[in-house]
Formats: C-alpha cells, sequence, structure tokens
C-alpha cells in the first residue's frame, strides 16, 4: 500500500522567510504525489502535482516541491511566506482505482502558521 | 464555471437519525468522489463512481452508509441511524475522465456533520 507521512504537524515561519513542509512516501513503483491546501473552513485546493514529468513542480502562489527517489521525499518549499499562506497542507499519494479514477491518500498535514 | 457543490454546508442531528448529503460535481465530470475528514486528520476516501456505476468503496463505509449517482450527475451520501462517531466533514470530490493517473480531482467545501 501506498502512504505518505508528514514530518512536521506545525510550522511556524515569519513573514518574507522561507517554508519548508517536509513529505516522505512509500510507494512500490512510480508514484503519483500531490500537495493540496486546505484553508479554515473552505476546501481542498490543489497545489502542485508529479507525474514522473520534471522532478521540480511548480505550482500556484509560489510553492514548488522536489520529487527525490533517492530519499523517498516530496517537500514543499517557497522562498518568502505571506500572511495568506497560513493553512493546513497535506500531501498526498495517488493509486489507480478500477475504471481509471484515483484514490487519494493524504498524510496527516501540517499546520503552517505565519507571524509578522 | 462552477466548482464542486455541497449541500448542506453544516447538519447538525441527533443520534439514531437518518441524514443525507447532496454534491453536484463539476459539469462532464463523470468521476466523482466521496472522502470524510475528522478533526486534526487528512480526508479518507470513502468511494468513488464513474458515471452512475459505484465502482470502489473503502471498508470504512459501514451498511449505514450509502452513496447513489442515479443519473451520473449529482450523488446523494446517507448516513442510517446516525453516531457520534460519524460527525466529521463529509468532502465531495470530481474529475474528468481523461485516463491518466495524474489526473486533477476537484473538491467541494464539504459537508459538516455533528451528531449529538
Amino acid at each position: 500500500a501506498q502512504s505518505v507521512t508528514q514530518l512536521d504537524s506545525h510550522v511556524s515561519v515569519s513573514e518574507g522567510t522561507p517554508v519548508l513542509l517536509r513529505c516522505n512516501y512509500s510507494s512500490s513503483y512510480s508514484p503519483s504525489l500531490f500537495w493540496y491546501v486546505q484553508h479554515p473552513n473552505k476546501g481542498l485546493q490543489l497545489l502542485l502535482k508529479y507525474t514522473s514529468a520534471a522532478t521540480l513542480v511548480k505550482g500556484i502562489n509560489g510553492f514548488e516541491a522536489e520529487f527525490k527517489k533517492s530519499e523517498t521525499s516530496f517537500h514543499l518549499t517557497k522562498p518568502s511566506a505571506h500572511m495568506s499562506d497560513a493553512a493546513e497542507y497535506f500531501c498526498v499519494v495517488s493509486e489507480v482505482l478500477t475504471g481509471g479514477g484515483n484514490k487519494l491518500t493524504f498524510g496527516t498535514g501540517t499546520q503552517l502558521k505565519v507571524e509578522l | 464555471d462552477t466548482g464542486v457543490s455541497q449541500d448542506p454546508r453544516h447538519k447538525i442531528t441527533k443520534r439514531g437519525q437518518n441524514v443525507t448529503f447532496r454534491c453536484d460535481p463539476i459539469s462532464e465530470h463523470n468521476r466523482l468522489y466521496w472522502y470524510r475528514q475528522t478533526l486534526g486528520q487528512g480526508p479518507e476516501f470513502l468511494t468513488y463512481f464513474q458515471n452512475e456505476a459505484q465502482l470502489e468503496k473503502s471498508r470504512l463505509l459501514s451498511d449505514r452508509f450509502s452513496a447513489e449517482r442515479p443519473k451520473g450527475s449529482f450523488s446523494t451520501l446517507e448516513i442510517q441511524r446516525t453516531e457520534q462517531g460519524d460527525s466529521a466533514m463529509y468532502l465531495c470530490a470530481s474529475s474528468p475522465k481523461t485516463g491518466d493517473s495524474g489526473n486533477t480531482i476537484y473538491f467541494g467545501e464539504g459537508s459538516w456533520l455533528t451528531v449529538v
């Protein structure tokens, strides 16, 4: 079975400083990996996805993630945090279902706090 | 273009009552998913439809839970004889049929259920 582990449940940064949210994955084959963000009382929004193309993936709002097979990692980064980035972030692995749909397995989430 | 729509957004019910949630996916998305998210956890997969066919069900979906998508458009998730452990956010999501493992899945804002 595929799984992801988010190494930090809470991360706190100052506005304007870099963000690093860590995620390790476990998969018996080349995985499809995603990062989703969830703002309070809002639905999940896709930040970026890796599907075996370029290992450095750029997403929305200045976020990017690098797929490192040797380290089984897919860490999320952003050069400069903004107050609006405060939210819950989920690392996700996908597996194909019957008929071609996708089952997403979520990590436990990392709560990002951005301070002035 | 509207996103995934869920109704009601919030429901408080007494233990033992039945509740039903409705989901309207993005137009022309033929794949529809239900997930459940409890406080402090990532969403967990419940079930998946392709058009009107329910192709996958999680073991989390007990006999008290039933999901339907009668005409391949909107879907309903019914919980019978609710228990306090059913209190959670129920998320609906949809995706188009494009055939690759990296399909983007779009989530609704969820339906909060509180069982008292």
